[in-house]
């Protein structure tokens, strides 16, 4: 079964501090895996996209990480800001066909604090 | 970048009303577009996908004739929530698709809180 899981559910982090986010995901076939940032009420924002054969990519202050053989990717966020507080989706996109299909993590609820 | 527009944010319909909320993409054309439910802290869960000048492919589980989509032309498509009642509240947003966009397609729009009373 095609899944995305991220860990953890939720995290605060004081401001300035690092963190990072995990997500695993048993999709196959496997065509990219995207980060994206949702802020409360609003709609995704892509923060990363990579493909099999890329290791990580970086946006700013975010970098993420793939690979494909353990199937595991993660967000890292340096130097966290007050905005940051979002919630994080990894997005797993896969061959269903006719068409590419997204599969959605449930999302990792981030709350920086002053 | 590209950019999808989400439209309206907010709105409040009276149970029985039908509400259309639009999806356009402001600078590239769109030849597929995705529409999404989200209910509080969940993930975005697929409702239907529409391609311009074609009926639109619902997921299972989603009432066709409740949720219409149309793709009329390659920037805009349509999502009306007919009959509305108020499991039907949530927040709906919409994604376009266009090869070769930066982010490799697949842009959001800004979403659209339904509150059915």
């Amino acid at each position: 079964k095609n899944q995305v899981e991220q860990s953890p559910q939720s995290l605060i982090i004081l401001e300035g501090k690092n963190c990072t986010l995990q997500c695993n995901y048993t999709v196959s076939p496997f065509s990219n895996l995207r980060w994206y940032k949702q802020d409360t009420g609003r709609g995704p924002v892509s923060l990363t996209i990579m493909t099999f054969s890329e290791n990580t990519k970086s946006n700013g202050r975010y970098t993420a990480t793939l690979d494909a053989d353990t199937k595991q990717s993660s967000l890292h966020i340096t130097a966290s800001q007050l905005s940051d507080s979002a919630s994080y989706i990894c997005v797993v996109t896969f061959y269903g066909g006719a068409t590419n299909k997204l599969i959605f993590g449930t999302g990792t609820l981030l709350a920086v604090q002053p | 970048g590209a950019v999808v527009s989400q439209h309206p944010s907010r709105v409040i319909c009276k149970s029985g009303t039908s509400v259309k909320i639009e999806c356009r993409s402001l600078d590239f054309q769109a030849t597929t577009m995705f529409w999404y439910r989200q209910f509080p802290k969940q993930s975005l869960m697929l409702m239907a996908t529409s391609n311009e000048g074609s009926k639109a492919t619902y997921e299972q589980g989603v009432e066709k004739d409740k949720f219409l989509i149309n793709h009329a032309s390659l920037t805009l498509s349509t999502l009306t929530v007919t009959s509305a009642h108020p499991e039907d509240s949530s927040f709906y947003i919409c994604s376009a698709d266009s090869p070769g966009q930066a982010g490799g397609g697949y842009t959001f729009g800004s979403g659209t809180r339904l509150t059915v009373v």
